[in-house]
């Protein structure tokens, strides 16, 4: 067990509609990424926050959008849904927000199908 | 052309043999991470490297910064080692991860 909790752990839903999923931190732990993981792409880099504040973007669509709360949970909102969002989605943690021995602790992940 | 590059993509083993995988980067990187993915999905960090070699049990990690090169390797193989490995580097002082393709390895009894 990492620490890192995700909600839900599934999550199936229609073309066009919204989700919110849902990560909290390792106790300590001030950074939060969000990645995508699809058969056809891998792994990738989706948003980075520290503390509350944007810190790095990576290949994260317009449609899709996320927050850090004062409580340093995430929530990654994915709205107007294709079936080609349908992915696990991995939030993990880390103490700091530079690369520097900055080992990252990452959640179980939430499966979305679009339908 | 990807950034990270692992190879092999899939490999199969006997029980009990050495096991390498590798990974080859083309960014400046400030650490490299091994992670391993089981089948159910889930990720855990192995190692984080920056230079030299690390070793816990039998697994041990050793990175070349200048041929952009790590290696990771597996001492008498077990069907529990069946996962995914995946390489993976923080881009110069950046957080985030930037991924290889993963090797999905599978140790036969």
């Amino acid at each position: 067990d990492s620490g890192v909790t995700q909600t839900p752990k599934h999550l199936i839903t229609a073309t066009g509609q919204r989700v919110t999923l849902r990560c909290s931190p390792r106790s300590g732990d001030l950074s939060v990424y969000w990645y995508q993981q699809s058969l056809d792409q891998g792994l990738q880099f989706l948003i980075q926050y520290y503390n509350g504040e944007e810190r790095a973007k990576g290949n994260i669509l317009e449609r899709f959008s996320a927050q850090q709360f004062p409580d340093l949970h995430s929530e990654l909102n994915l709205s107007s849904l294709e079936l080609g969002d349908s992915a696990l989605y991995f939030c993990a943690s880390s103490v700091e927000w530079t690369s520097a021995y900055n080992e990252q602790f990452f959640g179980p992940g939430t499966r979305l199908t679009v339908l | 052309k990807n950034e990270v590059e692992q190879s092999p993509q899939n490999l199969t083993a006997q029980e009990g043999e050495f096991i390498t995988i590798n990974c080859s980067y083309s960014v400046g990187i400030s650490a490299l991470h091994w992670l391993q993915q089981h089948p159910g999905g889930g990720i855990v960090s192995l190692f984080m490297l920056s230079s030299g070699k690390k070793k816990h049990g039998r697994l041990i990690a050793t990175i070349n910064i200048q041929e952009k090169h790590s290696s990771l390797h597996i001492t008498a193989s077990h069907p529990r080692d069946s996962a995914v490995y995946i390489c993976a580097v923080s881009p110069g002082s950046q957080g985030n991860l930037i991924f290889g393709k993963g090797t999905k390895l599978s140790v036969k009894p």
